[in-house]
């Protein structure tokens, strides 16, 4: 049992390249996040995924892009990468009804030039 | 105003000490309060949640919530170095079943 999965975990992108940060769950949960952590701002998150083929955007969705694959599957895309968007990015999941209980992958570290 | 606040600190306590952290938040309507740990490096989880006033105990760990006052602590008796450690505190957006906001964090370092 892996729990929340996260690749890669580190990548370095110059302005304006594209990416696609992938996550999993193997706990059979409905919910699915992307979150941004930056360093004094705590945790923000991007989107939201209630269930597959449903999103919803979070407090911080600009220059954003995610996918809902399946149950398991929740992928977070950036178009045109810019500097603003160097952070940590963790995907989470939980169960629903107890939304607040999220297991939170290992993250992935992106840097932009 | 932020939403959630804490100090971001850090907190140094020596081995054995109850360290306390606090958390302050704005919406006077929040119902649901959390605390995360993140270890340095690593991903945030889950150690205590609180919804009513009061105190709630979960061995070395009490959450206290004061919603008069809006703020929430957490207090860690008998600390541990393995304590030490980023902690976050969460509140459920007013009108969602899921968005949490998150404060900032403390640091707290246990001194041996």
């Amino acid at each position: 049992n892996a729990g929340v999965t996260q690749t890669p975990k580190f990548q370095v992108l110059k302005t304006g390249q594209s990416m696609t940060l992938q996550c999993a769950q193997d706990m059979n949960h409905n919910s699915m996040y992307w979150y941004r952590q930056d360093p004094g701002m705590g945790l923000r998150l991007i989107y939201y995924s209630a269930s597959e083929g449903t999103t919803d955007k979070g407090e911080v969705p600009n220059g954003y892009n995610v996918s809902r694959l399946n149950k398991r599957e929740f992928s977070l895309r950036l178009e045109s990468a810019a500097p603003s968007q160097t952070s940590v990015y963790f995907c989470a999941s939980s169960e629903a009804g107890t939304e607040y209980e999220q297991y939170f992958g290992p993250g992935t570290r992106l840097t932009v030039t | 105003q932020k939403e959630v606040e804490q100090n971001s600190g850090p907190l140094s306590v020596p081995e054995g000490a109850i360290a306390s952290l606090n958390c302050t938040y704005s919406d006077r309507g929040s119902q649901s309060f959390f605390w995360y740990r993140q270890y340095s490096g690593k991903s945030p989880e889950l150690i205590m949640f609180i919804y009513s006033n009061g105190d709630k105990e979960d061995g070395r760990f009490t959450a206290q919530l004061n919603k008069a006052s809006q703020y929430v602590s957490l207090l860690i008796r008998d600390s541990q170095p393995s304590d030490s450690a980023t902690y976050l505190c969460a509140v459920i957006q007013r009108g969602s079943s899921y968005k949490l906001i998150f404060g900032s964090g403390t640091r707290l370092l246990v001194r041996p």
